[in-house]
């Protein structure tokens, strides 16, 4: 157990909808990273924060975006949902700010289907 | 930004037979290098890592060598297990977008 929090587990929706996703670090880190990956693809970085502010950008949709509360949680929202968004999207958390130099732990992921 | 490219995508080994997964980076500036496993429903969990100022580091099975000149570095997993079967990801961290950039992995099956 990585100690790192995602729900939903799985989510169907159609086309055109809004989804958010949700993820609780591990206590006391206060970096959230988010991840795409897609059917046989690597991981893709999405965005990460540290302690409530936007940090680092990867290749997000302009139709994403992402917050981390006071609380240091984080909420990923996919909007104008197309069939290519169908992934699994992982949150992962470390301690640390800036250069990565230590360990991410992942969260199980939240499998999203877009029909 | 960072490229990080992973080969082979898919690997079969014999129990008790070693693997080795290599990647290679574009960034010379890149100065952290971790490996994660991926098994099945499960997200990424680190397994080893090492920093620009080595060139190799051992884990009981598993060693990962890099060679800054060549910007390359290979993962090494010796006496294969079939617990080991999972996809494994080579990184590099980029400087730049402050994020690790995974390469597209590699699925590893151990036949018992």
């Amino acid at each position: 157990d990585s100690g790192v929090t995602q729900t939903p587990k799985h989510l169907i929706t159609a086309t055109g909808q809004r989804v958010t996703l949700r993820c609780s670090p591990r206590s006391g880190d206060l970096s959230v990273y988010w991840y795409q990956q897609s059917l046989d693809q690597g991981l893709q970085f999405l965005i990460q924060y540290y302690n409530g502010e936007e940090r680092a950008k990867g290749n997000i949709l302009e139709r994403f975006s992402a917050q981390q509360f006071p609380d240091l949680h984080s909420e990923l929202n996919l909007s104008s949902l197309e069939l290519g968004d169908s992934a699994l999207y992982f949150c992962a958390s470390s301690g640390g700010v800036g250069e990565i130099t230590g360990e991410l732990f992942f969260g199980e992921g939240s499998r999203l289907t877009v029909l | 930004g960072e490229n990080v490219e992973q080969h082979p995508s898919t690997l079969s080994v014999q129990e008790g037979d070693s693997a080795v997964i290599k990647c290679t980076y574009s960034d010379s500036a890149s100065n952290y290098f971790p490996w994660y496993k991926q098994e099945l429903g499960k997200g990424p969990q680190l397994i080893i890592d090492i920093r620009s100022n080595v060139g190799e580091k051992k884990d009981q099975r598993i060693a990962v060598t890099l060679n800054k000149t060549a910007k390359h570095f290979s993962l090494h997993i010796t006496e294969t297990q079939p617990e080991d079967s999972a996809v494994y990801f080579c990184a590099a961290s980029d400087r730049r977008r402050r994020a690790l950039t995974f390469g597209s992995g590699t699925r590893l099956q151990v036949q018992p």
